[in-house]
């Protein structure tokens, strides 16, 4: 099956850092997502991306499908921010979602 | 904003108890699934279910495993006969198509002990 790794798998920053967490995957996809885990372990979804570059706030997104890899970016981190980000992938001809194994972000104070 | 919704949050059973864990997707999708998260671990697919019948399923989702749309707005996932290694955190999502521009929207989950 289709594998997604995710870089790095811990990362600390402080308040007000910028951060790239990055995600590989091993074969072409139909959808990817971005996802934030809340420390209530909520998945709050981030971005639906499957190609090209959006933001929301301080988030952005770019999904580049032919080299297979999606960055997440984050800048002037908050402490709101900590958790883990997952990313996921849909493979064409399969309805699910692969997760990664996800990036555990703390933002100190 | 419509949103996934699932209850119990929290349900706590005996080994060998069957638990109904129930979800009620965003109205107009059309596609419904169970996901689980073992604690400290990435999230698993179980099951995806299409106009009444299960679509796609993994290699998890065994004959301990059920799961029904009883009426028009419910969805839910049965485990007969609970083992300590179901506790995990469930997830049911939704999505309004499949394949192409297919988002799927997470519910909060629900967190299953198994004692």
């Amino acid at each position: 099956g289709i594998q997604v790794e995710q870089s790095p798998p811990d990362l600390i920053l402080q308040e007000g850092a910028n951060s790239t967490l990055r995600c590989n995957f091993s074969d072409s996809v139909n959808n990817l997502q971005w996802f934030h885990q809340n420390p209530w372990g909520q998945l709050i979804n981030l971005f639906y991306i499957p190609s090209g570059t959006k933001q929301n706030g301080r988030l952005s997104a770019t999904t580049v499908a032919t080299e297979r890899y999606s960055l997440l970016y984050i800048s002037s981190s908050q402490t709101t921010d900590s958790g883990v980000y997952f990313c996921a992938v849909e493979r064409g001809g399969s309805e699910k979602l692969v997760f990664g194994k996800g990036t555990k972000l703390t933002v100190n104070p | 904003e419509p949103e996934v919704t699932q209850t119990p949050s929290h349900q706590v059973t005996q080994m060998g108890q069957e638990v109904i864990l129930r979800c009620v997707p965003i109205s107009n999708h059309l596609y419904f699934y169970w996901y689980r998260q073992i604690l400290g671990q990435k999230v698993e697919f179980l099951v995806s279910f299409y106009n009444n019948e299960i679509s796609e399923k993994s290699e998890i989702f065994d004959d301990q495993f059920s799961v029904e749309r009883p009426d028009g707005s419910n969805f839910t996932l049965k485990i007969r006969s609970t083992k300590l290694e179901d506790s995990a955190m469930y997830f049911c999502a939704s999505s309004m198509t499949s394949g192409g521009a297919n988002e799927q929207f997470f519910g909060p989950g629900t967190r299953l002990t198994v004692l």
